[in-house]
């Protein structure tokens, strides 16, 4: 059972914004800054946010995560068919000592 | 360039043993701490172990705790997982990963994050 939970499955038409949540706990994001990771089919995960908002060099600036409390969010706006991906969110979390993935989410471009 | 290159995979017994390297180039690998994860079929990520950079701090998922070993040789710039006892449960996609520089603060895991990815091998326990 993983610490970090996520909805499974999120969609939209091209040019919407979509968002998904992340639900954890004070040990994960309570404590630590949340990251998101994008997973395109067939490939490796790529770093998309780090330390909550920050978006590594050459991610689009349509990504934008947030956080409050236990929860984050992963917004992406301006939806495009090239982020047909799953979509990761992870912490580190003191009381497990280990690095926690959530469920992940499926983005769907209808 | 930064590069990550798994190797190592392959199809095991249970309770069969397998030994995973990641050569990583392109960067002072000696500086950083890293990272295995993995994912098993049609399933989700999980971390499986760290090992910080000089080799001294280590942590591991509960679930391979006991039976995986994860070392590193700086001067070959090469990360490792023995992996003893394998279950089908083991059974995934295994990724070397490199934790983003974190320095003198290494202790901390405020920003914890992996940065570089490579592109995985694949492990599959089956009699």
């Amino acid at each position: 059972q993983s610490a970090l939970t996520q909805p499974p499955s999120v969609s939209g038409t091209p040019g919407q914004r979509v968002t998904m949540s992340c639900s954890g706990s004070r040990p994960n994001i309570g404590n630590n800054a949340v990251n998101w990771y994008q997973q395109l089919p067939g490939t490796a995960p790529k770093l998309l946010i780090f330390a909550k908002h920050q978006r590594p060099s050459g991610v689009p600036e349509r990504f934008s995560g947030s956080e409050s409390g236990t929860s984050a969010s992963l917004a992406i706006s301006g939806l495009q068919s090239e982020d047909e991906a799953e979509y990761y969110c992870a912490a580190w979390d003191d009381s497990l000592n280990a690095y926690v993935f959530g469920t992940g989410t499926k983005v769907t471009v209808l | 360039e930064v590069r990550l290159v798994e190797s190592g995979g392959g199809l095991v017994k249970p309770g069969g043993s397998l030994r995973l390297s990641c050569a990583a180039s392109g960067f002072t690998f000696s500086s950083y701490t890293m990272n295995w994860v993995r994912q098993a079929p049609g399933k989700g990520l999980e971390w499986v172990s760290s090992i910080s950079s000089s080799g001294s701090d280590i942590d591991y998922v509960d679930s391979v705790k006991g039976r995986f070993t994860i070392s590193r040789d700086n001067a070959k710039s090469s990360l490792f997982l023995q992996m003893n006892g394998l279950s089908a449960e083991d059974t995934a996609v295994y990724y070397c990963a490199r934790r983003a520089y974190c320095g003198a603060d290494c202790y901390l895991y405020y920003y914890y994050y992996m940065d570089v990815w490579g592109k995985g091998t694949t492990v599959t326990v089956s009699s």
